[in-house]
């Protein structure tokens, strides 16, 4: 029972480096978003997907890439890394209901990237 | 634009009850969640109102009043696990993406 993992946990990187997040959920949910966590901003939508092969911008998408081959597997690429990407980077998935995705949002541990 | 307001801070002693609100001004709505997150830990889901009233689930109840853009979550019998961040969030659309609002730090006071 894995649920929806996050990989890696920790990650220190330099400016101007290619990082990718991975996330994967063994629920088969249909949706799967990435958020970023800021202090004194709450989470932030960044990139969402409704199934495999279909993603949309959320509200910061700037600077990221994401792609979805895969039901499971939702990675989040940061092209060229900068120090204002520093954050704490959640992945989570929900189901799909009559009225949309579900209301309940699944969250893995989130994944704290250090940008120097 | 669309914006949910709540309180950034909350102070409340064990054993007393606590309500946090929230009121939202966007372009759709279909209802408003309650997640709650400990301290290095992730969101988790408490609660969710499509519908005007109140949904109780144990020590916590949310309550939603559509005509006034408002709603809020009440912690009953206040436990010291209970100290952590509340966020509300409102899906906006059928297939969008849910906004959520900018976090409740509650301080539990023994």
């Amino acid at each position: 029972d894995a649920g929806i993992t996050q990989s890696p946990r920790y990650k220190i990187t330099e400016t101007g480096r290619q990082v990718t997040l991975m996330c994967h959920q063994t629920w088969s949910h249909s949706y799967m978003f990435w958020y970023r966590q800021d202090l004194g901003h709450g989470l932030r939508l960044i990139y969402y997907s409704a199934a495999a092969d279909i993603t949309d911008k959320g509200e910061v998408p700037d600077g990221y890439v994401v792609s979805r081959s895969k039901t499971e597997n939702f990675p989040l690429t940061l092209e060229s890394a900068t120090r204002s990407q520093t954050s704490v980077y959640f992945c989570a998935s929900s189901s799909v209901v009559l009225a949309g995705f579900s209301e309940t949002q699944y969250f893995g541990p989130g994944t704290r990237l250090l940008v120097l | 634009g669309q914006s949910l307001e709540q309180p950034s801070e909350v102070t409340a002693v064990e054993g007393a009850i606590v309500q946090i609100n929230c009121t939202y001004q966007t372009s759709g709505f279909y209802g408003l969640s309650w997640y709650q997150q400990h301290d290095g830990g992730a969101p988790t889901f408490l609660s969710y109102n499509a519908l005007d009233g109140l949904e109780e689930t144990g020590r916590f109840s949310s309550f939603l009043s559509r005509s006034d853009s408002y709603g809020y979550l009440l912690l009953q019998e206040l436990q010291m696990k209970d100290s952590a961040s509340y966020f509300c969030a409102v899906k906006v659309n059928r297939d969008d993406k849910i906004i959520f609002g900018k976090g409740t730090r509650l301080h539990i006071l023994p």
